[in-house]
């Protein structure tokens, strides 16, 4: 069966420091891969989306970046995080070719920048 | 803009009430779907409606979809406490698996 696996599940930052989170699908193969972003009590905003090795496309002009340098790896990255980067992060994999189907949301990442 | 809003934000309801939320959307769709989020949790995906459909039903949800109105409800029949969740649409234009979520309905079902 697929799994998904997100990490870390909490993360304190000073502002100006650098990020890394992790997002890994097991059980699948040419996953899409999506990072979504989730303010306090607010709906989730779309961050990146890939369809494939070296096709990300990214949905709101900001200073984080993401990359998949595997076919079920996706990271989002930032190298001198904000305040306004405090959030829940999400990670989320739907069938390429089921994609209709829904997504299958990893267990979520709270970022808090300080 | 959001793709998929819905209303109310909030909702308090007894235990064995139904609840009704709604989900409007700008659009052309081929699905939309409803996800539920417990408190810090993700997102768990409930129920999938193709465009072609207009009702759809799941243990003790219903979902309806009006492409005419570009709107959709979530009806969740005899609540219970396990219920108290924020529910979530998320629709995707046609043509992409991009899916927009919407701002929630926070749901509370009282014991």
């Amino acid at each position: 069966s697929q799994t998904i696996h997100q990490w870390p599940a909490t993360l304190v930052q000073p502002v100006g420091s650098p990020l890394s989170l992790e997002c890994t699908v097991e059980g699948t193969s040419n996953p899409n891969l999506y990072w979504y972003r989730q303010a306090a009590g607010r709906g989730l905003q779309l961050l990146f989306y890939s369809i494939g090795i070296d096709q990300i496309s990214s949905e709101v002009p900001q200073n984080l970046s993401a990359s998949r340098p595997q076919d079920r790896q996706f990271i989002l990255s930032s190298k001198k995080l904000l305040l306004s980067d405090s959030g829940f992060y999400l990670c989320a994999w739907s069938d390429r070719d089921r994609g209709y189907y829904g997504y299958t949301f990893g267990s979520g990442t709270r970022l808090t920048v300080v | 803009s959001q793709q998929g809003e819905e209303d109310p934000q909030a909702l308090s309801i007894q235990e064995g009430e139904n609840a009704t939320m709604n989900c409007s959307y700008k659009t052309s769709i081929n699905n939309l779907q409803w996800y539920r989020q417990n408190s810090g949790r993700g997102l768990v995906h409930l129920i999938l409606i193709r465009s072609n459909e207009r009702e759809k039903h799941s243990g003790r949800l219903r979902v309806t979809l009006d492409t005419s109105k570009k709107s959709s409800s979530l009806l969740i029949t005899a609540s219970r406490a396990a219920d108290t969740a924020s529910y979530f649409c998320a629709t995707a234009t046609s043509g992409t698996y991009k899916y927009i979520f919407g701002t929630g309905t926070r749901l509370k079902v009282l014991a």
